[in-house]
């Protein structure tokens, strides 16, 4: 069964601009989240999408947005993009939204601005 | 208030010695998931193991094993025979039953370097 899958690996922007990642969730996985994760702020939840809905949004500005398609593969998208942007951006898939349901993660996309 | 507590930033363990990473939590819903993953430098967060809180029993997965004291709130992770390939970041987190915020909290992480 392949795993999570994230596109690109690794992307360089500059300020200003926007940028889209995306993610292909385990084949039957339905739930799809994101993290950023920084060297000062640690891992830090952006969104999680269920049946194409947006279940849950951490603590970002608006620049950060994202969807869930209907085969449940998702993607964000951050506009306007500021240096502090800068991070490791995760992607995670589990099978339901059960508190017990493991989270498994691609291999992430390393995003740098200048 | 922290929720997820790991301690140690880093340590070190000679190959093939067991090691014991810490972690204690806060929470007052009764339902709630503990994982451990770990994080090479590649940057990929593999799922290592899973306890959640009406288990009786201890998870173990393999090297990896779980500590669970659930009075003492606290999920230690301890990695028996460690190898070299076990040189990485460790993360705890919990996932919290109640509502509808499904988020994974997390602990700083634990530096393992694992010595030959």
């Amino acid at each position: 069964k392949a795993g999570v899958t994230q596109t690109p690996r690794y992307l360089i922007k500059t300020r200003g601009q926007q940028v889209t990642l995306s993610c292909s969730p385990i084949s039957g996985h339905r739930s799809v989240s994101w993290y950023q994760q920084t060297p000062g702020q640690g891992l830090q939840f952006l969104f999680e999408y269920f049946s194409e809905t947006q279940r849950n949004k951490g603590n970002f500005p608006g620049r950060f947005s994202g969807r869930q398609f209907s085969n449940s593969r998702s993607e964000m998208n951050v506009s306007t993009l500021e240096l502090g942007d800068s991070a490791l951006y995760l992607c995670a898939s589990s099978l339901g939204r059960a508190y017990n349901s493991p989270l498994h993660f691609g291999n992430g996309t390393r995003l740098t601005v200048t | 208030a922290q929720k997820i507590t790991q301690t140690q930033p880093g340590m070190f363990v000679q190959e093939k010695e067991a090691v014991t990473l810490d972690c204690t939590y806060d929470t007052s819903d009764p339902s709630y998931g503990l994982f451990w993953y770990k994080q090479p430098s590649s940057g990929e967060m593999i799922f290592l193991i899973y306890q959640g809180s009406y288990d009786q029993q201890n998870a173990t997965e393999g090297r990896y094993s779980l500590n669970f004291q659930k009075a003492r709130k606290s999920a230690n992770l301890v990695i028996s025979a460690s190898q070299l390939g076990d040189s990485a970041m460790y993360f705890c987190a919990m996932r919290e039953g109640g509502g509808n915020n499904r988020k994974l909290i997390w602990g700083l992480g634990t530096s393992l370097a694992v010595n030959p």
